[in-house]
């Protein structure tokens, strides 16, 4: 069965810390993989993807960065937080392009 | 830039009773998909059509063919369960990069 999981499960940082937030895929090989933030009580909006490991495209940056080292990892990562960067972070994968989306179950960040 | 605009913002339906969502696009898309989001923040994927309609139990889809500016979410016999906010998200180049709209937030009561 394929699983995500994403880590930490929640966080509280500094401003200007830096942040790493994980994402693995397990049971699937090749995913496509993806970065949403979720401003609280706002919308999702969709941070990075990646089609194949090694490379990463930014739609919305944020400040933030991305990797994905691994098949089956991605990372998003920042090395100085802002007040904004604050909220919920999900990760999911795709086969395709028209498939559905499995997502993990989210990194829950406040920079104070 | 690209908008997708989600209608109504919230909504509240009886148990049994029927509704639709709706997302209206300021451009034409090639694709659409429809999530939902319970109160923890976990998000199941509903649909991804890249055109016509697509059904699930009691939740279909369709996306306008002809134009491609709107696509709709039609909720039968609405349970408690359906409860949770609904997003809709348009690809306009490839199919990677979404916008998402602002959610419905629904709320079914017994």
């Amino acid at each position: 069965a394929q699983t995500i999981h994403q880590w930490p499960v929640a966080e509280i940082k500094a401003v200007g810390s830096p942040l790493s937030l994980g994402c693995t895929i397990k049971g699937k090989s090749s995913p496509n993989l993806y970065w949403y933030w979720q401003a609280t009580g706002g919308t999702l909006q969709q941070l990075f993807y990646s089609i194949t490991v090694g490379q990463v495209e930014s739609v919305v940056q944020l400040n933030l960065s991305a990797s994905r080292p691994k098949d089956d990892q991605f990372i998003l990562s920042t090395e100085k937080l802002l007040l904004s960067h604050s909220g919920f972070y999900l990760c999911a994968w795709s086969l395709g392009t028209n498939s559905d989306y499995t997502f993990g179950s989210g990194t829950r960040l406040l920079v104070i | 830039g690209d908008q997708v605009e989600q209608s109504p913002s919230a909504l509240s339906l009886h148990e049994g009773t029927d509704s639709a969502l709706r997302c209206n696009f300021t451009t034409t898309m090639r694709s659409v998909q429809w999530f939902r989001q319970n109160s923890r923040g976990s998000l199941i994927s509903l649909f991804y059509l890249a055109s016509g309609t697509k059904e699930n139990g009691r939740l279909k889809s369709a996306f306008d063919s002809k134009e491609r500016r709107y696509s709709t979410l039609h909720i039968r016999d609405a349970q408690l369960e359906d409860s949770g906010t609904y997003f809709c998200a348009a690809a306009n180049t490839g199919n990677y990069k979404y916008v998402f709209g602002a959610g419905t937030r629904l709320k079914v009561i017994a």
